[in-house]
C-alpha cells in the first residue's frame, strides 16, 4: 500500500529565500508522485507530477521537485519565495495496487508562510 | 487546459434538508470523478469514487445512504447529502481524471454549512 508523509506542518520563509517542502513517499510499485497547491476557500491546483519520465520535475509558478527513489523523497523547491507563494501544499501519491483506480493518498499538507 | 467547475461554491441550509452539489469537467471527459471532504487545517478525506455510467465506489466509513453519488455522464458528476445535519457541515471538493495514469483535475470545492 502507498503512503506519503510530509515532513513539517509549518513551514516559514522570508521573501526571496529558497523554499523547500519535503515529502517521503511509501509505495510497493514505481510511484506516480504529485504536488498541488491549495490557496484559502479553493480547490487543489496541480504543480507537477512525476509518472517515471525525468527525475527532476519542473512545474508551474517555478515549483520543481526531484524524484530520488533511493531516499524514498518528492522534495518540492523553489529558488526564491513570493508572497503569493504563502498556500498549503499536497503531496499526493497516486495508488496503483490492484484495481488501480487512480485514487490519491495526499500527504497531511504543509502550510508555507512567507514573511516580506 | 482541465478545467473542472463545481457548483455550488457555498450553501447554508437547514437541518433536515437535501443539498446537491455539481461537478462539471468543462473541457475534457473525465471517466473517473472523486468526492472529498475536508475539515479546517487539515487534509483531504477521499469519500467515494464515481466511474461514469456505474455504481459509485464508497470508502469505508462513508455512509452511501447518506452521500448518494451519480455520474450520469462523462462530464458531471453530483453529490447529494441527504438529510443534512450540522455535523454534516464541512468543505467539499471534486475532482476528475481522464486516465488512471492522469492527475487530478479539482473543482473550487462547496462550503456546506447547516443550521
Amino acid at each position: 500500500a502507498q503512503s506519503v508523509t510530509q515532513l513539517g506542518s509549518h513551514v516559514s520563509v522570508s521573501e526571496g529565500a529558497l523554499v523547500l517542502l519535503r515529502c517521503n513517499y511509501s509505495s510497493s510499485v514505481p510511484p506516480y508522485l504529485f504536488w498541488y497547491v491549495q490557496y484559502p476557500n479553493q480547490g487543489l491546483q496541480l504543480l507537477l507530477k512525476y509518472t517515471s519520465a525525468a527525475t527532476l520535475v519542473k512545474g508551474i509558478n517555478g515549483f520543481e521537485a526531484e524524484f530520488k527513489k533511493s531516499e524514498t523523497s518528492f522534495h518540492l523547491t523553489k529558488p526564491s519565495a513570493h508572497m503569493s507563494d504563502a498556500a498549503e501544499y499536497f503531496c499526493a501519491v497516486s495508488d496503483l495496487g490492484s484495481g488501480n483506480t487512480g485514487k490519491l493518498i495526499f500527504g497531511q499538507g504543509t502550510t508555507l508562510q512567507v514573511k516580506p | 487546459g482541465a478545467v473542472v467547475s463545481q457548483h455550488p461554491s457555498w450553501v447554508i441550509c437547514k437541518s433536515g434538508t437535501s443539498v446537491k452539489i455539481e461537478c462539471r469537467s468543462l473541457d475534457f471527459q473525465a471517466t473517473t470523478m472523486f468526492w472529498y471532504r475536508q475539515f479546517p487545517k487539515q487534509s483531504l478525506m477521499l469519500m467515494a469514487t464515481s466511474n461514469e455510467g456505474s455504481k459509485a465506489t464508497y470508502e469505508q466509513g462513508v455512509e452511501k445512504d447518506k452521500f448518494l453519488i451519480n455520474h450520469a455522464s462523462l462530464t458531471l458528476s453530483t453529490l447529494t447529502v441527504t438529510s443534512a445535519h450540522p455535523e454534516d457541515s464541512s468543505f467539499y471538493i471534486c475532482s476528475a481524471s481522464w486516465g488512471v495514469d492522469q492527475p487530478q483535475h479539482f473543482g473550487d470545492g462547496t462550503r456546506l454549512s447547516i443550521l
